[in-house]
């Protein structure tokens, strides 16, 4: 069964860039059915969506993030990343990476695959 | 954006009583043409990730008990849990996927009376 598994530093300095990685497993990016997505949750807080992105690069993201944020794809690695700059302690979260499949108008829908979700802290 | 408010933000329940919570959507999450409601629920238990429970209003996710059904249209939609299961305790979101950004509830507590 396809898989999701964020990986990155769990520690990240006011001011600099976050960096995550999404590894798909058992299961190929390059579909043409999904696209991949990024979610944030700050501890006992609700739910952030934060971007997402198809296999062929096309993105969409949260404009209250979009200044900040970079979501790429590696398909060749069966990963995609998120990038966020300048980062505040307003950014500390569980990162989440998710699965939506793509509507037949090409729509990105619902989250049905989740990854367990990396912790990130914002602290000098 | 569109702006989904949940109600209650807690709730608490005897085991086999029935369980509901509801959704309020800023807009419409109904696309016409196709007359589907852009509307999912999940679950969320304690250090785990969300679960998709149900998509378009009304549809269960793979494997969700059929204990658990969607309802509503437009702006205003349910989940009830028809018999509540120790297992059901979590915090519940909805969330439409009808425009960017995608916005979710700010999350229903459920917990056993």
């Amino acid at each position: 069964q396809l898989q999701l598994q964020e990986s990155g530093p769990g520690l990240v300095k006011p001011s600099e860039t976050l960096s995550l990685t999404c590894t798909v497993s058992s299961g190929s990016i390059s579909g043409s059915s999904y696209y991949w997505g990024w979610i944030r949750q700050p501890p006992g807080k609700g739910l952030e969506w934060i971007g997402s992105i198809y296999y062929s690069g096309s993105t969409y993201y949260n404009p209250s993030l979009k200044s900040r944020v970079i979501i790429s794809v590696d398909t060749s690695k069966n990963q995609f990343s998120l990038k966020l700059n300048s980062v505040t302690a307003a950014d500390a979260a569980v990162y989440y990476c998710a699965r939506h499949p793509l509507h037949s108008s090409s729509w990105p829908l619902y989250f049905d695959l989740w990854g367990r979700g990396t912790l990130v802290t914002v602290s000098s | 954006d569109i702006v989904m408010t949940q109600s209650p933000d807690s709730l608490a329940v005897s085991l086999g009583e029935r369980a509901t919570i509801n959704c309020k959507s800023s807009q419409s999450v109904l696309y016409s043409s196709s007359n589907k409601n852009y509307l999912a629920w999940y679950q969320q238990k304690p250090g785990q990730p969300p679960k998709l429970l149900i998509y378009w209003a009304s549809t269960r996710g793979f494997g969700v008990p059929d204990r658990f059904s969607g309802s509503g249209s437009g702006t205003d939609f349910t989940l009830t849990i028809s018999s509540l299961q120790a297992e059901d305790v979590a915090v519940y979101y909805c969330q439409q996927y009808y425009s960017t950004p995608y916005t979710f509830g700010q999350g229903t507590k459920l917990e056993i009376k």
